[in-house]
Parts: structure tokens; sequence; C-alpha cells
């Protein structure tokens, strides 16, 4: 089975200030994993993933990730944040290994964050 | 191109009544899923379809819960009957192809008040 722990459950900062939201995971077999934001009253949009390849992933509105397999983490930052990016945010993993839970996206539990002016 | 299409957006019922969500996904798209997100957390799957085929049911709460997808295009969920604890948001997403690494598109969701 897998788990995805956000670690914060809500993340306060300033407008152009520099934002990192944490994400660890918990697989026993190799993953895809993915970073999705809600606006308030909107379905959740995809911000960026990792496959494979180059660790450092680099999404949509700025955001990158970078995936560390030895931590089990898949952080998200931004070096400026905007008023426009108050929005909660997801972490989620999907395996490819096969079996019954082959390619479930299974979610962490959010972080909200918030940019005040 | 239309998004994920969902309605209603808001529902309030008395408990011990059946409801029901319609999606109608990106057209071409042939995986169909329904999530509950409740207050706080990130989405849970209740059931995934590949065309009209649901493959993936083992979240659904059977005896209450039921889903169908006749045609391999739009889908509805249904709740029968309803309890105080259904009270969350209902959300339809739905992907092409190779369903573990690409994109899940998602709709705004449907917020059900049961009371």
């Amino acid at each position: 089975a897998q788990s995805v722990t956000q670690l914060d459950s809500q993340v306060p900062v300033f407008e152009e200030a520099p934002v990192e939201l944490r994400c660890n995971y918990s697989s026993s077999v190799s993953v895809y994993l993915f970073w999705y934001v809600q606006y308030p009253n909107q379905g959740l949009q995809l911000l960026l993933k990792y496959l494979s390849g180059s660790t450092l992933v680099k999404g949509i509105n700025g955001f990158e990730a970078e995936f560390n397999k030895s931590q089990t983490s898949f952080h998200l930052r931004k070096p400026s944040v905007h008023i426009s990016d108050t929005a909660e945010y997801f972490c989620a993993v999907s395996d490819y290994a096969g079996g019954t839970s082959y390619g479930k996206l299974t979610f962490g539990q959010g972080t909200i964050l918030t940019v005040h002016p | 191109e239309a998004g994920v299409v969902q309605s209603p957006r808001y529902k309030i019922i008395e408990k011990k009544q059946p409801v029901a969500f319609w999606c109608n996904p990106i057209s071409g798209h042939n995986t169909l899923y329904w999530y509950l997100q409740n207050l706080g957390q990130g989405p849970e799957l209740l059931i995934r379809y590949e065309n009209e085929e649901a493959v993936d049911d083992s979240q659904l709460p059977k005896d209450r819960f039921s889903a169908e997808r006749l045609k391999g295009v739009d889908s509805t969920l249904k709740i029968q009957p309803a309890e105080l604890g259904d009270s969350a948001v209902y959300l339809c997403a739905s992907s092409s192809g190779d369903w573990s690494y690409n994109e899940q598109f998602f709709g705004p969701g449907t917020r059900l008040t049961v009371l």
C-alpha cells in the first residue's frame, strides 16, 4: 500500500516570498508523483508530475518540485509567490508495478497556501 | 475544449433520501473516476471505469452506493439512502491512455449536504 503525507496543513506567506510545500510518500514499489492545485469551488488542476529522468520537474505558474528517492520526498517550491497562488495544494502518488493498486492515485491531505499582501 | 462537467454543483437533502450525481467526461477520455473528498482531506477514489467497465470499485460502499457508465461516456453515481456522514464533495475526473501516469482532469465537484 502507498501513502502520502503532507507535512504542513497550512502555510501562510507574504507576496513575493519563496515557499516550499513538503510532501513525503511511502510505497513498496516505484511510483509516479504529482502535485495538483485546487482553487476555491473548482476542481483539481495538475501543476506538475514526475515520471522519470531529471529529478527537478518544472510545472505551470512558476512552480517546480524535486524528487528525492532516498528521502522519499517530492517537495513543491516557488521562488516568488503571488496573491493568485492562494489555493489548496495536493501531493499524489501512483504506482506502476502492477497489481490491484496499479495506477491508483493516492492523495495527501492537502496544504492550504495563503499569500498575504 | 469543454472540461469535465458535473451536475448538480450543490445538493441538500435529508438523511435517508436518495441522491444522484452526473458526470460527463472530456470527449474521447475512456477512463472515468469518481472521488470522495471530505472536508480538509484529499480525494479518495470510489470507482474507476475503463469505458463501460468498472475496473476498480474496491472503495465503493456497495450497500448504499452504486454507479453506472452504460455507454462508456457519461456516468451517474447514486446514494440510497443517504446518511449524515455522506456529506462531502463528490469529484469526477477523466483521463485518456495509460491512466497510471496520464493527467487526470477533474470536474468542479458536487457538494452534498445531508441534514
